[in-house]
């Protein structure tokens, strides 16, 4: 599975919309980017996943470059119980592990 | 529906000791994972079963830890001799099926202390 590249931390403002990156320039033709949060003391939470389409749900955005070398995690309308660990993965056709970076540590201030 | 849930939410053993943790996967997971995460660092992956059986066992650290999934549904991950640095969180993810579109779903974690 490719490798990703997050910040370490971002920050942004109650309300606002928090525009997570990531850096997958390895990824090959039949990888996912999938993005999972990990509020304190608790376990990975399922937000997104997509191949090569942008996509939508009752979370958040997901937007992948046209060469899928980058994509960027939204956040609409950030609320403090939007603080935590951000994480992008990318796996696989056949890959069931999920491999973990270190994550995005995004502060939402009030 | 009810979620993957984990028990017990803390256990707190002394070095040696014997640990058992329990999974129940979301009813109809065919596939489950066991996950550990140290402090400060994201979860690794330990072991995957399909079933009953243990399909890649590949992230266990050594014999000291064993798991099974009798019934294709509960799962239970046994630490033998425990050590501190076992010391982490638990995870536990299931899954319909384990494609890469298949998406896991995890538990709240078993965090257990080795004094």
């Amino acid at each position: 599975d490719a490798k990703t590249t997050q910040p370490t931390s971002m920050d942004c403002a109650e309300g606002r919309a928090a525009n997570l990156p990531c850096n997958h320039s390895t990824i090959s033709g039949n990888e996912y980017v999938y993005w999972y949060r990990q509020i304190h003391s608790q376990g990975p939470q399922y937000i997104i996943h997509g191949l090569k389409n942008n996509e939508t749900n009752e979370m958040a955005s997901l937007i992948i470059t046209e060469d899928r070398k980058s994509s960027t995690l939204i956040l609409p309308h950030a609320t403090l119980r939007d603080t935590a660990v951000y994480y992008c993965i990318v796996r696989g056709g056949s890959s069931y592990k999920l491999i973990f970076g270190s994550g995005t540590r995004l502060l939402v201030r009030p | 529906g009810a979620g993957v849930s984990q028990t017990p939410s803390n256990k707190v053993t002394e070095k040696g000791k014997y640990v058992e943790l329990r999974c129940d996967p979301i009813s109809g997971h065919t596939a489950l994972y066991w996950y550990r995460q140290s402090l400060g660092q994201g979860p690794e992956f330990l072991i995957y079963f399909q079933g009953t059986g243990a399909a890649d066992d590949s992230g266990l650290p050594n014999d000291r830890f064993f798991a099974v999934r009798p019934e294709g549904s509960v799962s239970t991950l046994k630490i033998q001799r425990t050590e501190r640095g076992d010391s982490a969180v638990y995870l536990c993810a299931s899954s319909a099926g384990a494609g890469s579109q298949e998406t896991q779903y995890f538990g709240p974690g078993t965090r257990l202390l080795v004094l």
